[in-house]
């Protein structure tokens, strides 16, 4: 089964950088998924990682261990729309594309 | 261009109705899901069928009933609608494998 955690809610302040860390617990890793979520909207899609290390996407990083069932998502450049939830999704391996989600991480940003 | 279209958006019926909700998409994609989001805003996953046929089919009950007549399209039908199945259902599709997910905009669902 899958166990995936991260931090029910964060805080932070326009023009700063925001880390949102993510551990899971899982039978069949193939792969970390961050996606975005507005109030109201449908997740869209962040970053995928399956090798250790850090994938960089314009303002948005995600760091992947592998060894550690750990990854963060790393935001800089913090503007008012990235308030949002953010949801971490681990790719189970015996169920094809089978994607289980965290419960999401609420960011606030203020001025 | 809408990838992954639902419909309706909102859904609003009574305990005891059955109802359908719609979902296309004009991707290409071979696989397509179904997710419900409760009002912790957790995830799950409820269906996933590639190709037209039912790979994934999780701890349901049996009153929901997915159907796909085509790669295109998977729709789900619900009968005896229950004051929990109020929530936030998503469809999504992506590619076979190693790919995430297209979603659609949702289809909140509310049984009074």
């Amino acid at each position: 089964g899958q166990n995936i955690d991260q931090p029910t809610e964060m805080t932070a302040t326009e023009g700063a950088i925001v880390q949102i860390n993510c551990t899971y617990q899982t039978s069949g890793f193939n792969g970390l998924f961050w996606y975005q979520q507005h109030a109201g909207e449908a997740p869209t899609f962040l970053s995928y990682n399956v090798l250790d290390g850090l994938e960089e996407k314009g303002r948005f990083s995600s760091f992947l261990s592998r060894s550690k069932g750990y990854s963060y998502l790393l935001l800089k450049e913090l503007q008012m729309k990235d308030s949002a939830s953010y949801l971490c999704a681990v790719r189970e391996l015996e169920y094809g594309n089978k994607l289980v989600f965290g419960a999401g991480t609420i960011l606030r940003v203020k001025s | 261009d809408t990838a992954v279209s639902q419909t309706p958006k909102y859904l609003v019926t009574q305990m005891g109705n059955d109802k359908s909700i719609k979902c296309e998409q004009n991707l290409g994609h071979d696989t397509m899901y179904w997710y419900k989001q409760d009002s912790k805003k957790f995830l799950k996953i409820m269906f996933s069928y590639n190709n037209k046929e039912l790979i994934i089919n999780e701890t349901v009950p049996n009153r929901f009933s997915p159907k796909s007549p085509d790669k295109a399209h998977l729709n789900l039908h619900i009968n005896s609608l229950e004051l929990g199945d109020s929530a936030v259902y998503f469809c999504a599709s992506s590619p076979w494998t190693d790919s995430g997910y297209t979603f659609g905009s949702g289809t909140r669902l509310t049984v009074v």
